[in-house]
């Protein structure tokens, strides 16, 4: 069946850059998505990417994508303190816009 | 600014005790979906509407139900809320949801988180 995995925690310097990674199983996804969860709030869209390219970048965001390898990563440059949150990587998946989700990667910024 | 909006941000109801979450949104979406988010987990679909037409995940308990009234509003009721359903409840709003006709973002509010006691 479907799923998408995460690890769980990245811990960076404010300043450097934060790669957060993704796998997944469904090979038809057409889109993967990143979503931003600040405590205590709703999902943010952050960006996405369309399965038929490899790379995304939308000012400080970055997406890569390994069809083959089903691998996604978000790469954060200039990582600051008001990115810290949870990341979740989501797939597109079925015949209508269902999206499954990973758990999340807890994200960490200290001076 | 057109948004998804959830009420209240934060519920507290007593075990078996019948409770409605509420959403609106300003987008004018066809698509309307509710996802239960327990702590340090994934959040996981339990229905949507596609404009009047009520979508069930096969998993989803029979504890749940929704309505939607019109296409601004859409309601979760939980009929006997237990332990277990203590959780984040978010909605979320896409303009469709035909995967031929592309990119169908899905648009999240804040969510409500729920309390059971």
């Amino acid at each position: 069946g479907e799923d998408v995995e995460q690890s769980l925690f990245l811990s960076v310097r404010e300043g450097d850059s934060s790669v957060i990674n993704c796998t997944y199983t469904d090979s038809s996804s057409t889109y993967l998505y990143w979503y931003k969860q600040e405590p205590g709030a709703g999902l943010q869209l952050l960006t996405y990417i369309f399965s038929n390219m490899d790379m995304k970048q939308d000012q400080r965001l970055t997406v890569l994508l390994n069809k083959k390898d089903k691998h996604l990563s978000l790469r954060i440059a200039d990582t600051q303190t008001g990115d810290s949150a949870i990341y979740f990587c989501a797939e597109r998946s079925g015949g209508y816009n269902k999206l499954i989700f990973g758990a999340g990667t807890r994200l960490a910024v200290h001076p | 600014d057109a948004m998804v909006i959830q009420n209240p941000r934060y519920q507290v109801t007593q075990f078996g005790k019948p409770v409605t979450l509420s959403c609106s949104q300003t987008l004018n979406h066809n698509v309307m979906y509710w996802y239960q988010q327990k702590s340090s987990q994934a959040p996981k679909l339990l229905f949507h509407y596609y404009d009047k037409d009520f979508n069930n995940e096969a998993d989803t308990p029979d504890n749940f139900q929704s309505r939607r009234p019109n296409t601004s509003f859409c309601f979760l009721d939980i009929r006997s809320p237990g332990l277990g359903d203590a959780a984040m409840y978010l909605c979320a709003t896409s303009r469709d949801r035909d995967i031929l006709r592309g990119n169908q973002p899905q648009h999240f509010g804040d969510g409500t988180r729920l309390s059971i006691l």
